[in-house]
């Protein structure tokens, strides 16, 4: 149980295009959903954590513009690269806390790696 | 604010030898979790174990085992007879529960290397 599928797995695109990835718990509703980013041999960042039906939340320093995250349904959340720029080429996870209390761990998805030609 | 420090960058050990992974953390809350996630090649993120504050006996599943101590605010990692399937990078985790959206914050990671 608990399984967070991501998707797409790899994105090459270029500079200027707009990229949207897409996080799904596949079986259990998600009213949280969590998207970091990583660059290559270094830790998970925090960006921002998704609520159902309500805004993003976005750590200090992720731009909100930039980055768009849309969490219409409780299984599905969508993280937007707008306009994206090879210093965007990074690693994105996500992660759904699993069903149940607010204490549950979070369960990731194989995370997006996005290269920005 | 929350902190958590892998000290171990890299670890290399032959196969079969027992390893330990160090987790410090820092928190000003009585509550909160700790957990371990293991990320392999691939780059997914599997989760190992959940630990709170309240509970300090250490765990053992398989050849994986944990020893929290919070008097040295330590939570680390040994695996026992290590394989080469081990391999992959572990990163040790902190949740507060006084942040109303239990956001995770990763220690750097520490990269093992099981060689045959």
């Amino acid at each position: 149980g608990a399984v967070v599928s991501q998707h797409p797995s790899r994105v090459i695109c270029k500079s200027g295009t707009s990229v949207k990835i897409e996080c799904r718990s596949l079986d259990f509703q998600a009213t949280t959903m969590f998207w970091y980013r990583q660059f290559p041999k270094q830790s998970l960042m925090l960006m921002a954590t998704s609520n159902e039906g309500s805004k993003a939340t976005y750590e200090q320093g992720v731009e909100k513009d930039k980055f768009l995250i849309n969490h219409a349904s409780l299984t599905l959340s969508t993280l937007t690269v707008t306009s994206a720029h090879p210093e965007d080429s990074s690693f994105y996870i996500c992660s759904a806390r699993g069903p149940g209390y607010s204490n549950q761990p979070q369960h990731f998805g194989d995370g997006t790696r996005l290269s920005i030609l | 604010a929350q902190k958590v420090t892998q000290a171990q960058t890299e670890i290399s050990v032959v196969e079969k030898e027992d390893v330990t992974l160090d987790c410090v953390y820092e928190t000003r809350d009585t509550t909160y979790y700790l957990f371990w996630y293991k990320q392999p090649p691939s780059g997914e993120l599997v989760f190992l174990i959940r630990r709170n504050s309240f509970d300090e006996q250490n765990e053992i599943s398989g050849r994986y085992s944990w020893n929290f101590q919070k008097s040295t605010s330590s939570f680390n990692f040994t695996i026992t007879a290590s394989q080469v399937v081990d391999s992959a990078v572990y990163f040790c985790a902190l949740s507060e529960e006084s942040q109303g959206a239990q956001k995770l914050v990763f220690g750097q990671g520490t990269r093992l290397t099981i060689n045959p």
